[in-house]
C-alpha cells in the first residue's frame, strides 16, 4: 500500500512570487507520481507526472516537479505564479502496474494574492 | 484531447430517493472507469473501479448495494446512489482510461445534496 502526505493545507503567495508545494510519499514498491489541479466545482486536470527517466518533470502552465527517491518527495514548483493559479493541488501516487489506481494526498490550496 | 462528460453537474434530492450519475467518455473508448468521492476540503477517495462488461470492484468500506455501478458500454458508466441520506451528500467524480497505465481523464464532478 502507498500513502501521500501534503504537509501544507494552504499556501498563500503574492503574484509573480515563486511557490513550492510539498509532497512526500510512502510505498514499498516502485511508484508513478502525479500532480493534479482542481478548480472550484470541477474535476481534476493533470499538471505533470513522473513515470521514469529524468527526475525533473515539466508540466503545463509553467509548473515543474522533481522526483527525489532518497527523500521520497515530489515537490511542485513554479518560479512565478499568477492569480489564475489559485486552485487546489493534489499529489497522487500509483504503484507501477497498479492499473491507474491512484492514492491522493489531502490537497494544498494555493491562494495567489495581488 | 480526451473528454469525459459527467452529468448532472449538481443534483438535490430528498432523503430516501435514488440518484443516478452518468460518466461518459466522448471521444475515446474507456475500458476502465473510476468513481471517487470528495468531501469538502478533503481529498478524493476511490470508491470503485468499473470495467466494461463486468462487475465493479469496490474499495473497502464502500457499500456495493448502496452505490450501484454499471459499466454497460465502452463509453458510459453510471453510479446510482440508492436510498440516499444526508450523509451521502458529497462531490462525486469519475475518471476514465483506455487501459492499464494509460492516462486518466476526469469528469467535472457531480455535487449531490440530500435534504
Amino acid at each position: 500500500a502507498q500513502s501521500v502526505t501534503q504537509l501544507d493545507s494552504q499556501v498563500p503567495v503574492f503574484e509573480e512570487a515563486p511557490v513550492e508545494l510539498r509532497c512526500n510519499y510512502s510505498s514499498s514498491v516502485s511508484v508513478y507520481l502525479f500532480w493534479y489541479v482542481q478548480y472550484p466545482n470541477q474535476g481534476l486536470q493533470l499538471l505533470l507526472k513522473y513515470l521514469s527517466g529524468s527526475t525533473l518533470v515539466k508540466g503545463i502552465n509553467g509548473f515543474e516537479a522533481e522526483f527525489n527517491k532518497s527523500q521520497t518527495s515530489f515537490h511542485l514548483r513554479k518560479p512565478s505564479v499568477h492569480i489564475s493559479d489559485t486552485a487546489e493541488y493534489f499529489c497522487a501516487v500509483s504503484h507501477t502496474g497498479g492499473g491507474n489506481k491512484l492514492t491522493f494526498g489531502t490537497g494544498t490550496q494555493l491562494k495567489v494574492e495581488l | 484531447g480526451a473528454v469525459v462528460s459527467q452529468h448532472p453537474s449538481w443534483v438535490i434530492c430528498k432523503s430516501g430517493t435514488s440518484v443516478k450519475i452518468e460518466c461518459r467518455s466522448l471521444d475515446f473508448q474507456a475500458t476502465t472507469m473510476f468513481w471517487y468521492r470528495q468531501f469538502p476540503k478533503q481529498s478524493l477517495m476511490l470508491m470503485a473501479t468499473s470495467n466494461e462488461g463486468s462487475k465493479a470492484t469496490y474499495e473497502q468500506g464502500v457499500e456495493k448495494d448502496k452505490f450501484l455501478i454499471n459499466h454497460a458500454s465502452l463509453t458510459l458508466s453510471t453510479l446510482t446512489v440508492t436510498s440516499a441520506h444526508p450523509e451521502d451528500s458529497s462531490f462525486y467524480i469519475c475518471s476514465a482510461t483506455v487501459g492499464v497505465d494509460s492516462p486518466l481523464h476526469f469528469g467535472n464532478g457531480t455535487r449531490l445534496t440530500v435534504t
